[in-house]
């Protein structure tokens, strides 16, 4: 089975840095997306990693340690539209589905 | 292509009447996936086809749901017999190759009364 952990809630300021971590257990391992979803929207791709090590991409980085199980999303000089849900998510070994964390509901205030 | 299109955007329906939703994925795609999301989770997956082959079905989808792509292209949902349990936003996604990011379309979101 697949299992995913993810905070359900953080708060950060205008400008700043925040990392929103996930831990996940699956029988293989076949990468690691993270998805944005701003309220009843949908969900939008963000990165995905299959390598350890950081992938940045602007504002937003990712960061994968397989050995670990473990991984995290990095956004720098945060925005007030950055205030959205980031989904962890694992593909199953035969790649036909995602299986997504609970989500963590990122709030940035002035 | 303007991405993955779903319709209809909102459904309300009576307790015990059946619904179809609608998914147009984006075109050159042939892996076509449906979700279930309700409020304060991520999404949970429900059913994948790659082309018109349906290859996958959670347990999550009852013998009250059915899913159906016929000709590789667009694909539709069928829920019978709703229940209150049903009330949630259903989302589809499609994508190119397995290691490709699925795109998502907007959902239907269904409340049943």
């Amino acid at each position: 089975g697949q299992n995913i952990d993810q905070p359900t809630e953080m708060t950060a300021t205008e400008g700043a840095i925040v990392q929103i971590n996930c831990t996940y257990q699956t029988s293989g391992f076949n990468g690691l997306f993270w998805y944005q979803q701003h309220a009843g929207e949908a969900p939008t791709f963000l990165s995905y990693n299959v390598l350890d090590g950081l992938e940045e991409k602007g504002r937003f980085s990712s960061f994968l340690s397989r050995s670990k199980g473990y991984s995290y999303l990095l956004l720098k000089e945060l925005q007030m539209k950055d205030s959205a849900s980031y989904l962890c998510a694992v593909p199953n070994n035969a790649g036909n589905m995602l299986t997504f964390g609970g989500g963590t509901r990122l709030m940035v205030k002035p | 292509d303007t991405g993955v299109s779903q319709n209809p955007r909102h459904k309300i329906t009576k307790r015990g009447q059946n619904v179809t939703f609608r998914c147009d994925p984006i075109s050159e795609h042939n892996r076509l996936y449906w979700y279930r999301q309700t409020l304060g989770q991520g999404p949970e997956f429900l059913t994948y086809f790659q082309n018109e082959a349906q290859l996958e079905k959670s347990r999550l989808l009852s013998d009250r749901f059915s899913a159906e792509r016929p000709k590789g292209s667009f694909s539709t949902l069928e829920i019978q017999r709703t229940e209150q349990g049903d009330s949630a936003m259903y989302l589809c996604a499609s994508s190119h190759t397995r290691e490709a990011e699925a795109f998502f379309g907007q959902g239907t979101r269904l409340t049943v009364v």
